[in-house]
């Protein structure tokens, strides 16, 4: 049973333009959600966060949005970068337990010069 | 920073061979994970430990054993290997129960032949 869902297989963009990523989440125990970035052959590496107390989280290019009742959330790019292309994964933590993250299918972002 | 080590970057193996990918993180962290990232089905959690020398399944274990003698290294085991175990692995560890964020390595790329 998938609770974190990312519809978007793969997303294209301009350099320049926004990038939007979508994700989806069932479970209302969620209280934190995570972004992660992965390029071919490394591992996932942090992004960006977000408390399930707030809607709106920005670190420079990148802000993230809740929607806490669409149990949706959005990563925004902007502006977009070549090196910005890569697989996003949208993870969500429950409050307890070891196994308290659940991710996503994530999303290939291609940004094309 | 943390830092989480897989012992090899690629691998070739040969059908039926017992396989040994390792683990090490450096940040005294309870929790370690071991995922396997495919095309268009995302992370999905093999196994999960929480402690030395506990281990919990996750969502795929059929295939696969771990071992967790030392807090710092959580080993994974491809008891047989089959073609359908040709992967990207992937390791994680947090710092404890309830942890935000998971930190993984860089992953080992493992081809069954």
């Amino acid at each position: 049973d998938q609770q974190v869902k990312q519809n978007s297989p793969s997303l294209s963009v301009q350099e320049g333009r926004i990038s939007i990523l979508n994700c989806d989440y069932t479970n209302s125990m969620f209280d934190y959600f995570l972004w992660y970035k992965k390029y071919p052959a490394e591992g996932p590496t942090f992004l960006i966060s977000i408390s399930s107390i707030k809607d709106k989280n920005e670190d420079g290019r990148f802000t993230v949005f809740l929607n806490k009742s669409a149990k949706h959330l959005s990563l925004h790019i902007v502006p977009s970068q070549p090196g910005d292309s890569a697989v996003y994964f949208c993870a969500a933590r429950k409050p307890t337990g070891a196994n308290n993250l659940f991710f996503g299918t994530g999303t290939r972002l291609t940004v094309i010069p | 920073d943390v830092k989480v080590t897989q012992s090899s970057r690629y691998l070739v193996k040969r059908t039926g061979e017992k396989v040994f990918l390792e683990c090490v993180q450096d940040m005294d962290h309870e929790n370690m994970f071991w995922y396997r990232q495919d095309p268009g089905l995302g992370l999905r959690l093999i196994y999960f430990s929480y402690d030395v020398k506990m281990k919990e399944k996750g969502d795929i274990p059929e295939g696969y054993s771990v071992s967790r003698e030392k807090k710092e290294r959580f080993s994974l085991i491809l008891e047989s290997a089959s073609t359908n175990q040709t992967s990207m692995y992937l390791c994680a560890s947090s710092l404890r129960q309830g942890a935000v964020q998971a930190f993984f390595g860089q992953g080992t790329r493992l081809t069954v032949v």
